[in-house]
């Protein structure tokens, strides 16, 4: 299993400024996720973060918008660029263990709910 | 690309009772993975029971079990003695095997409340 923890756990922020959101695993994971979450919907993935190569992005998803860093293999960032409230959202972020095969489970962080005003 | 559908936004159910969830999925793989998980009000995602299609047994945790029909490609998930502390968001995952289906796909979720 793994733990995850995310910062911040909520955030109100200005529209035009931008929200960094860190997520910390307790233990090496090669593939980190990110997540959006609208509110009363599903979980649509963003990006997923590999350590040493860019982040491979979902269509709809770009990285001047949502610029994402991971240093290690314990960490990685998420960053929400010029905010608008349409980025209003739960953002999460996951990891899991391809060497578990497919099945593996996706663990999650408790997320961050953002607030655009 | 595979897709998810919940179509029951909301669902109730009485304490110590049965509630049954839905989830089709739509794939052209013939190997891939189910997954039920549950998103209680501190949001933290939690993996309730997962599914692998080549098995033909029904997959059983505890108070939980799925039915698990691949010609019909239905993946419903039911709960027995419902508890207090089962009201949550579920959500129905497809996992496939190649490239890019092998990312988790959600459906939108649906919203069980438990009543005392």
């Amino acid at each position: 299993s793994a733990v995850i923890s995310q910062k911040p756990s909520r955030d109100i922020c200005q529209r035009g400024t931008s929200l960094t959101i860190q997520c910390q695993v307790d233990s090496q994971v090669t593939m980190m996720f990110w997540y959006r979450q609208q509110p009363g919907q599903s979980l649509t993935l963003i990006a997923t973060a590999n350590q040493g190569s860019e982040a491979t992005y979902e269509s709809g998803f770009v990285i001047d918008k949502f610029p994402i860093s991971r240093p290690n293999l314990t960490f990685s960032t998420l960053t929400v660029s010029n905010m608008s409230p349409e980025d209003s959202s739960i953002y999460l972020c996951s990891v899991e263990d391809p060497r578990t095969g497919l099945n593996t489970e996706a663990f999650f962080g408790q997320g961050t709910r953002l607030t655009v005003v | 690309a595979q897709t998810v559908t919940q179509s029951q936004p909301e669902m109730s159910v009485q304490e110590a009772e049965t509630v049954t969830l839905s989830c089709t999925y739509d794939t052209s793989e013939s190997d891939y993975y189910l997954f039920w998980y549950k998103q209680p009000p501190s949001r933290q995602m939690i993996l309730v029971i997962r599914q692998e299609a080549y098995k033909q047994q029904n997959a059983t945790e505890n108070r939980f079990s799925v039915n698990f029909q691949k010609a019909a490609k239905s993946f419903s998930l039911k709960i027995s003695d419902s508890q207090l502390g089962d009201a949550a968001m579920y959500f129905c995952a497809y996992r496939g095997r190649t490239g890019a289906n092998s990312k988790l796909t959600f459906g939108k979720g649906i919203t069980l409340s438990v009543r005392p």
